[in-house]
């Protein structure tokens, strides 16, 4: 266990659904990341919350979205959801200084869109 | 959007055999580079943290190198074992606060 805990594990929905993932961090790291693994693609970096706030934005999509609570777990919201938005989503945290000390991941939510 | 390359994509080796693969990315705006490994339907698990150029780092069987200037890391891995089989993630961190992954060098070592 690596401390960073993912719900739901599997989730299968159908196209234009919404779901919410959740990851709660690793006890005292204030940083959390969402990663999309799709099929034969690496992981892509979607966003990044620290202590409350967005602090970096990657290849994230407008139909989706995050926050991080005040108890620093995060929800990320897929809406609208399409096919090709299966995927493996991984969410990881990190002490401030994650340069050095690297990430922690989940184990990850497989959503399956139907 | 920045490459990192990891080459090869896939490698088959005999148990015993000793094994590294490369990391490519851009030489210009380094800042740090992980090493990760991922067993299937496991989570990733960082390996190396890197920072300066000529680190060696080195974990049991496994090492890795960094070479900045001209843009690769090297990881080796000693006398595979099939517990080795995974696929290794590199991830290079720029000076923008961009971080960027690779897709991966998937390892199967056979008995």
């Amino acid at each position: 266990d690596s401390g960073v805990t993912q719900t739901p594990k599997h989730l299968i929905t159908a196209t234009g659904q919404r779901v919410t993932l959740r990851c709660s961090p690793r006890s005292g790291d204030l940083s959390v990341y969402w990663y999309q693994q799709s099929l034969d693609q690496g992981l892509q970096f979607l966003i990044q919350y620290y202590n409350g706030e967005e602090r970096a934005k990657g290849n994230i999509l407008e139909r989706f979205s995050a926050q991080q609570f005040p108890d620093l777990h995060s929800e990320l919201n897929l809406s609208s959801l399409e096919l090709g938005d299966s995927a493996l989503y991984f969410c990881a945290s990190s002490v401030e200084n994650q340069v050095f000390d690297g990430y922690t991941f989940g184990s990850g939510t497989r959503l399956t869109v139907v | 959007i920045l490459n990192v390359e990891q080459s090869p994509q896939s490698l088959h080796v005999q148990e015993g055999d000793s094994t590294n693969f490369t990391c490519s990315f851009p030489s210009s705006n380094f800042y740090a580079l992980h090493w990760y490994r991922w067993e299937t339907a496991k989570s990733p698990e960082a390996l190396f943290v890197m920072t300066l150029n000529g680190d060696e780092k080195k974990k049991g069987r496994i090492s890795a190198t960094l070479n900045t200037k001209e843009g690769y890391s090297y990881l080796y891995i000693k006398g595979s074992q099939p517990e080795d089989s995974a696929t290794y993630l590199c991830a290079f961190w720029d000076n923008f606060n961009k971080f960027y992954f690779g897709s991966g060098t998937k390892l199967n070592v056979k008995p």
